[in-house]
């Protein structure tokens, strides 16, 4: 079971570019989580989808969007990367909303020149 | 707004040693809590989580909190540590609509 898959590993980008951070989990699980990780400032939401077809804003949406056609991909784009984006970011997901266990994928750590 | 504070950026300790991680968050309302470990290079995992029920909660790898209502703190105890216990660990409180909100992370650093 390979549970929570990113792609990139690593990205360098210019800035202006567009990129989109992939995410798949095999898991069948409800709701799904991007975060940034940032140093000093812990895991910060970016946007979250409950199920298929919703989506959400957290804590620092400004300049990312989300999709959710389907249960297993949840993708992240930046539609004119800035260097302020620079960060290493996490998918998770989790069987349900709410107070259930979140589980993590390895990362994509985004540098934007 | 509900947050959390982890009150140590870092902890060095030595192997054996106990160790106490500090959390403490501010809610008006029902509370669920996580602790969650971060291994260098890898995505988060769960350690434990207090829901409901008895306030002391025991987790993977001898790890256990204890949720303090009073005192608002969810701190994280190891009575002996290891060398592979070094990792960064992150408290988290649940936010209604699914979400959570996580602490800026504490470093342990277990030294033999």
């Amino acid at each position: 079971i390979a549970g929570i898959t990113q792609a990139p590993t690593s990205q360098i980008l210019a800035a202006g570019r567009r990129m989109t951070l992939r995410c798949t989990q095999d898991m069948r699980h409800n709701a799904m989580y991007w975060y940034r990780q940032d140093l000093g400032l812990g895991l910060r939401l970016i946007h979250y989808s409950n199920t298929a077809g919703t989506t959400g804003k957290g804590e620092v949406p400004d300049g990312y969007s989300v999709s959710r056609a389907n249960t297993d991909d949840f993708p992240l784009t930046l539609a004119s990367a800035v260097p302020s984006q620079t960060s290493v970011y996490f998918c998770a997901s989790s069987d349900l909303p709410g107070a259930d266990t979140q589980y993590f994928g390895p990362g994509t750590r985004l540098t934007v020149l | 707004a509900q947050s959390v504070t982890q009150l140590d950026s870092q902890v060095p300790v030595f192997e054996e040693a106990p160790v106490e991680l500090r959390c403490n968050y501010s809610s008006s309302v029902s509370v669920y809590l996580f602790w969650y470990v971060q291994y260098p290079n890898q995505g988060l995992q769960l350690l434990l989580k207090y829901l409901s029920g008895s306030t002391l909660v025991k987790g993977i790898n001898g790890f256990e909190a204890e949720f303090n209502k009073s005192q608002t703190s969810f701190h994280l105890r190891k009575p002996s540590v290891h060398i592979s216990d070094t990792a960064e660990y992150f408290c988290a409180v649940y936010v209604q609509g699914g979400k959570l909100i996580f602490g800026q992370g504490t470093e342990l650093s277990v030294k033999p």
